[in-house]
């Protein structure tokens, strides 16, 4: 079974700039949540997702918003980017909520 | 809320000797635990969960964890360290609240292991 996908692998933007991320999970995984790692804040929580809706939010500004398409598949978007936007954003997805959480290898975005 | 610690930011272990790596955390209903590893430039790789059972979990690459109750306490452990092992290990906690939906799992710091040949 192919693992937690994750594109791009690698963004560069400018500060003003909007990003889009994408997950596509472990197939029959309806969970999918993303998780931001930063070397100051380690890794936090974002948001997510279980059959298109968003069961939890992470405590982030109002910029970081995502959704989940009826495959399964989820995006993250931000907008207005900013420097300390700059970090790891880790997608990771589990069958539900008691099972185990599979990582992607991540999007490492860098803002300037 | 829930929270954890791991109170080492690094572990140095010679190869072959018995590796240990600190997790406590706190929770306000039953906690599902788990130890994820990470290598440079990758994401999160899964070792081992604790759910509910033996308090002595095995998981992958010879690694094991002895959840504590009392103490609440989740400590990975491996017999003989490899040099391979040297990366950054994350305890992660999933507050199982009755009434708690979602899947949101709680990390510590991080704690980078380093096995010196």
């Amino acid at each position: 079974k192919a693992g937690v996908t994750q594109t791009p692998r690698y963004l560069i933007k400018t500060r003003g700039q909007q990003v889009t991320l994408s997950c596509s999970p472990i197939s029959g995984h309806r969970s999918v949540s993303w998780y931001q790692q930063t070397p100051g804040q380690g890794l936090q929580f974002l948001f997510e997702y279980f059959s298109e809706t968003q069961r939890n939010k992470g405590n982030f500004p109002g910029r970081f918003s995502g959704r989940q398409f009826s495959n399964s598949r989820s995006e993250m978007n931000v907008s207005t980017l900013e420097l300390g936007d700059s970090a790891l954003y880790l997608c990771a997805s589990s069958l539900s909520d008691s099972e185990t959480q599979y990582f992607g290898p991540g999007t490492r975005l860098t803002v300037l | 809320a829930q929270s954890v610690a791991q109170p080492e930011d690094q572990v140095n272990v010679a190869e072959g000797n018995p590796l240990t790596v600190k997790c406590t955390y706190s929770v306000s209903g039953n906690p599902y635990l788990f130890w994820y590893v990470q290598y440079p430039n990758r994401g999160l790789q899964f070792l081992l969960k604790y759910i509910t059972g033996d308090n002595l979990v095995k998981g992958s690459y010879g690694f094991e964890a002895e959840f504590n109750k009392s103490q609440t306490s989740f400590h990975l452990k491996k017999p003989s360290a490899l040099v391979s092992d040297s990366a950054l290990y994350f305890c992660a906690v999933r507050d199982m609240l009755r009434g708690a939906a979602g899947n949101k799992l709680t990390f510590g710091g991080g704690t980078r292991v380093l096995v010196k040949p």
